[in-house]
C-alpha cells in the first residue's frame, strides 16, 4: 500500500515564486492535514480538511492556501513564497469515527525559499 | 500556554539500557489522546503508541511503553533495552477535538541518542 505520498520531495523557490505540494493517499480517510516542521519547533499545524469539498485553517494558515476536491487528495498552495515558509511540511490522514485517530504521516517536502 | 511540553531538548543513554522521554500535556477535555511518534534521521514521522484518557492501563507496544499519570498530566514514553536504531527525535502529541474535526498538537521533541 501507499500509504500518503507527497509530490515533490525537495523543491527550491525564489522569493515571490508561487507552487502548489500535492498530497495524496489510498486509505479512504476523511480527514486530512498539513504541517510544517522548523527546528525547535515540533510540528505545527497549517491548514486541513474534514471531508472533500472542506478545508478549516490551523495554527499558522498565514501565506499558505489549501484545496480539497477530491477525497484522496489534498493540496497546500504558497501563491507567493517567502524564506520564513522554508520548511519541511508534511501531510497527514486519519479516518474519521477511528478509535484512536491515528495519523498516518507522508514522507514529507523539504522547501526551501531563497 | 503550550499545551504539550518535552523539558528534554536532548537524551543521552547506554545500548541496553532502559530511557524515560517525559511529556506533559494541559488540557480541559475530557476525552483526548496521547501519542508518540519516533522521527529518524531520514525525516519520516512513525508512530509507537497510544494512549486514550479513558484507557485504565498503561498503553505497551513491544519495548515501548507509556507511563500515563493522569492526575499529574502526564505520558512519558519509556523505552526498554535501548538499540542503536532508537537514536531519532521524539515527538509527544495530543489528540484533541477541536472544529469538528481531530487535530494533534506537537510538542517540541526530544532527541534522544543512543551510545553503543
Amino acid at each position: 500500500n501507499a500509504g500518503v505520498t507527497q509530490t515533490p520531495k525537495f523543491r527550491v523557490l525564489k522569493t515571490g515564486q508561487s507552487m502548489t505540494l500535492l498530497c495524496a493517499q489510498d486509505m479512504n480517510h476523511e480527514y486530512m492535514y498539513w504541517y510544517r516542521q522548523d527546528p525547535g519547533m515540533g510540528l505545527r499545524l497549517i491548514h486541513y480538511s474534514v471531508g472533500e469539498g472542506t478545508t478549516a485553517k490551523g495554527e499558522v494558515p498565514d501565506g499558505y492556501n489549501v484545496s480539497r476536491l477530491k477525497k484522496q487528495n489534498f493540496l497546500l498552495g504558497l501563491e507567493s513564497a517567502a524564506p520564513s515558509q522554508t520548511s519541511v511540511y508534511f501531510c497527514a490522514s486519519t479516518q474519521s469515527g477511528s478509535i484512536t485517530y491515528e495519523q498516518y504521516f507522508g514522507p514529507g517536502t523539504r522547501l526551501t525559499v531563497t | 500556554a503550550q499545551k504539550i511540553t518535552q523539558t528534554q531538548p536532548g537524551m543521552f543513554v547506554q545500548e541496553k539500557e532502559a530511557v524515560t522521554l517525559d511529556c506533559t500535556y494541559d488540557t480541559s477535555d475530557q476525552s483526548y489522546g496521547l501519542f508518540w511518534y519516533k522521527q529518524p534521521s531520514s525525516g519520516e514521522m512513525i508512530f509507537l503508541i497510544y494512549q486514550g484518557s479513558y484507557d485504565e492501563q498503561n498503553a505497551t507496544e513491544g519495548r515501548y511503553s507509556l507511563n500515563f499519570q493522569k492526575a499529574r498530566k502526564s505520558a512519558n514514553l519509556v523505552i526498554s533495552a535501548s538499540q542503536l536504531g532508537d537514536s531519532a527525535m521524539y515527538f509527544c502529541a495530543m489528540r484533541e477535538k477541536r472544529g469538528g474535526s481531530e487535530k494533534l498538537v506537537f510538542g517540541k521533541g526530544t532527541k534522544l541518542t543512543v551510545n553503543p
